[in-house]
């Protein structure tokens, strides 16, 4: 089954623990990017990626970091998360020349 | 920059009740545009999309149809059920940042027997 695969789902963690949320695709796509989803602001474009050591900032990148070695995995890594991370993240990915990103399950995250 | 507006929630409708869904956008090029649903608990799905001024996209019995003149792309159903109850994202994909979609704040539809 086609589909973007991200964990873990749920995360409680404390503050200035690294963590890395991993997110994984098999479907081939050149682009891939992660968004977090905070209520009344929708989701926000964390990073993303087109292609293998190709990775840029979106709109929120500060406290966040990206690597991609491979072409079907993405992780986002926070290297000393705080409680402003507090949040739904999604990764998402697509073909170069496709409309619409197809968008994994999601990952709650609590940082306390 | 790019934006998305989308009314606020939530919508609470009877089954069998028409929906619209207000949507309107403000882009530099000539964008795509997308409405995302996501039911509880799960992640987004698209819905459907429109990629040029006056198309129509359609899907499950959703409409939403791309004027440019207006910078809209309001999402309408004729009958919508209990099943369609989920939050709906309003999107748009620019020509000119390709990698990224512009999402609305969501609206939450909620359908009563």
């Amino acid at each position: 089954e086609a589909q973007v695969t991200q964990n873990p789902r749920y995360l409680i963690t404390v503050t200035g623990k690294k963590l890395t949320v991993t997110c994984s695709q098999n479907m081939n796509h050149e682009y891939m990017s992660w968004y977090r989803q905070d209520p009344g602001l929708g989701l926000r474009q964390i990073y993303y990626s087109m292609n293998v050591e190709v990775t840029d900032k979106g709109d929120v990148p500060e406290g966040y970091k990206v690597s991609r070695k491979e072409k079907r995995n993405f992780p986002l890594i926070l290297e000393s998360p705080s409680p402003n991370q507090t949040s739904l993240y999604f990764c998402a990915s697509r073909f170069r020349g496709a409309e619409g990103y197809t968008f994994g399950s999601g990952t709650r995250l609590t940082v306390v | 920059g790019d934006s998305v507006t989308q009314m606020e929630g939530p919508v609470t409708l009877s089954e069998e009740a028409f929906l619209t869904i207000n949507c309107t956008y403000t882009a530099t090029g000539y964008p795509s545009l997308f409405w995302y649903v996501q039911y509880p608990g799960e992640g987004l799905q698209l819905l459907l999309k429109a990629t040029k001024a006056d198309d129509k996209g359609s899907n499950k019995g959703f409409e939403a149809t791309y004027r440019k003149e207006t910078t809209s792309f309001h999402l309408e159903k004729g009958s919508v059920q209990v099943s369609d109850s989920a939050v709906y994202f309003c999107a748009l994909s620019d020509t000119g940042t390709a990698s990224k979609l512009t999402f609305g704040t969501g609206t939450r539809l909620q359908v009563m027997l």
